[in-house]
């Protein structure tokens, strides 16, 4: 057990529909990090939050968006979805010059 | 930039062989350096890291990596493989702790 929590584990949802992602860091963790991987991307980091704050971002899609809360945990927003959206989303936390730790993964399929 | 290598996608060794899981990094400033492994439908695991001090790491598991800095590579070795070792492995680059950057992995296969 990582400590990071994520939920729901699994989400089934139609296309063009918006789904919510949640994500509670490790107890400390001021950053948190999320990963979209498929088979066919393999594991894609999206965008980073340190202490509520956007530090970094990567492959994320202008339907995706994020945020951190004043008690750390952190939402990823997906809309429009389109059935390439179908992955498994990864939380990660990590404090400065750290390990990242991973949570255990949302299973998105959208149908 | 930085970026990440993991040579050969996938590797097959034999039970109780030799692991050897390649990684080569790329770095303008002292990096980070870290293997995960990922279990089928579970998250990253943190296997071992290095950040500064001993260039031989050992992590959980049995296994070890090596920092060398000439050859820019990091590569992931365990003497004797399990059959629980068959997973996917990520080598991952981290420079000030800040953003990482992830190989593409290598999936093991462990022959019986």
């Amino acid at each position: 057990d990582s400590g990071v929590t994520q939920t729901p584990k699994h989400l089934i949802t139609a296309t063009g529909q918006r789904v919510t992602l949640r994500c509670s860091p490790r107890s400390g963790d001021l950053s948190v990090y999320w990963y979209q991987q498929s088979l066919d991307q393999g594991l894609q980091f999206l965008i980073q939050y340190y202490n509520g704050e956007e530090r970094a971002k990567g492959n994320i899609l202008e339907r995706f968006s994020a945020q951190q809360f004043p008690d750390l945990h952190s939402e990823l927003n997906l809309s429009s979805l389109e059935l390439g959206d179908s992955a498994l989303y990864f939380c990660a936390s990590s404090v400065v010059g750290g390990a990242q730790f991973f949570g255990p993964g949302t299973r998105l399929t959208v149908l | 930039a930085q970026s990440v290598t993991q040579l050969g996608s996938h590797v097959s060794v034999s039970e109780g062989a030799l692991v050897l899981l390649r990684c080569n990094y790329s770095s303008s400033v002292p990096p980070y350096l870290f293997w995960y492994v990922q279990y089928p439908n579970q998250g990253l695991q943190l296997l071992l890291k290095y950040t500064t001090g001993a260039t031989l790491v050992k992590g959980i598991n049995g296994f070890e990596a090596e920092f060398k800095k000439s050859e820019t590579s990091f590569h992931l070795t365990k003497p004797s493989a399990h059959m629980s070792d068959a997973a996917e492995y990520f080598c991952a680059v981290s420079v000030g702790g800040n953003q990482f950057y992830f190989g593409t992995g290598t999936s093991l296969t462990v022959i019986p």
